[in-house]
């Protein structure tokens, strides 16, 4: 089964720049589009990113999305963080045997 | 705007059938798009259950295909999930999101719009 593999955990300063990973277990990630969920304590995830690398509304550029296909991963990269960024990141997406997969999620501590 | 609402009992006794409902408001499920269920034990990460399109065709997570059911009811503009024979392996945070489903090489399958979730407890 194709699984993506992210960090448990990042933590970065204030202002700073992070990126998480997100590994695809087999295949190539770039086989299909790749989003990336924020999900603050207590709250519903939201979409930061879809389709790889494009932002919803409201979104604000300092979040970025890349795939390399060298490395089978995908990368969510978030510059000038904020304490409010400070959340689990899940990435997702598509498989053709079981529709859907979720990254096991990152938490980012803004210290 | 898109709202959708999570709603059914917070606690369920093992071994019975977990029940819940997902009202959508601001858009009728009629049109199209996905709709799908997704869990988070305590502490865990996101577990997608399975999802289904206005037509009413279904797909499961194969791990617990067997246990679930989903339904649409268009008149009422909502969607159900049913999971039998729970355990307390299935305490979680439930969601019922929009799914965005498209691409005819690449495909992209996306959760694009949340409930706020309802945790249910499976506890005697």
């Amino acid at each position: 089964n194709f699984m993506l593999t992210q960090p448990h955990s990042v933590s970065e300063s204030p202002g700073k720049t992070v990126t998480i990973s997100c590994t695809g277990s087999s295949g190539s990630i770039a086989s299909n589009y790749v989003q990336w969920y924020q999900q603050r304590p207590g709250s519903a995830p939201t979409t930061v990113i879809y389709e790889d690398n494009q932002r919803p509304s409201g979104v604000p550029d300092r979040f970025s999305g890349s795939i390399d296909s060298s490395s089978n991963s995908a990368s969510l990269t978030i510059s000038g963080l904020k304490t409010e960024d400070e959340a689990d990141y899940y990435c997702q997406s598509y498989d053709s045997s079981t529709l859907v997969v979720f990254g096991g999620g990152t938490k980012l501590t803004v210290l | 705007q898109v709202q959708l609402q999570e709603s059914g009992p917070g606690l369920v006794k093992p071994s019975e059938t977990l029940s819940l409902t997902c009202a959508v408001s601001g858009y009728s499920i009629s049109s199209g798009y996905y709709w799908g269920w997704i869990r988070q034990p305590p502490g865990k990460g996101l577990e997608w259950i399975g999802s289904i399109y206005h037509s009413g065709s279904t797909y499961y997570n194969p791990s617990l295909k067997s246990r679930v059911t989903i339904s649409v009811d268009t008149s009422k503009n909502q969607f159900s999930l049913k999971l039998s024979s729970v355990t307390a392996a299935d305490t979680a945070v439930y969601y019922c999101a929009r799914v965005d489903y498209y691409g005819s090489g690449s495909k992209v399958y996306a959760f694009d719009i949340w409930g706020q979730g309802t945790m249910v407890t499976v506890s005697s």
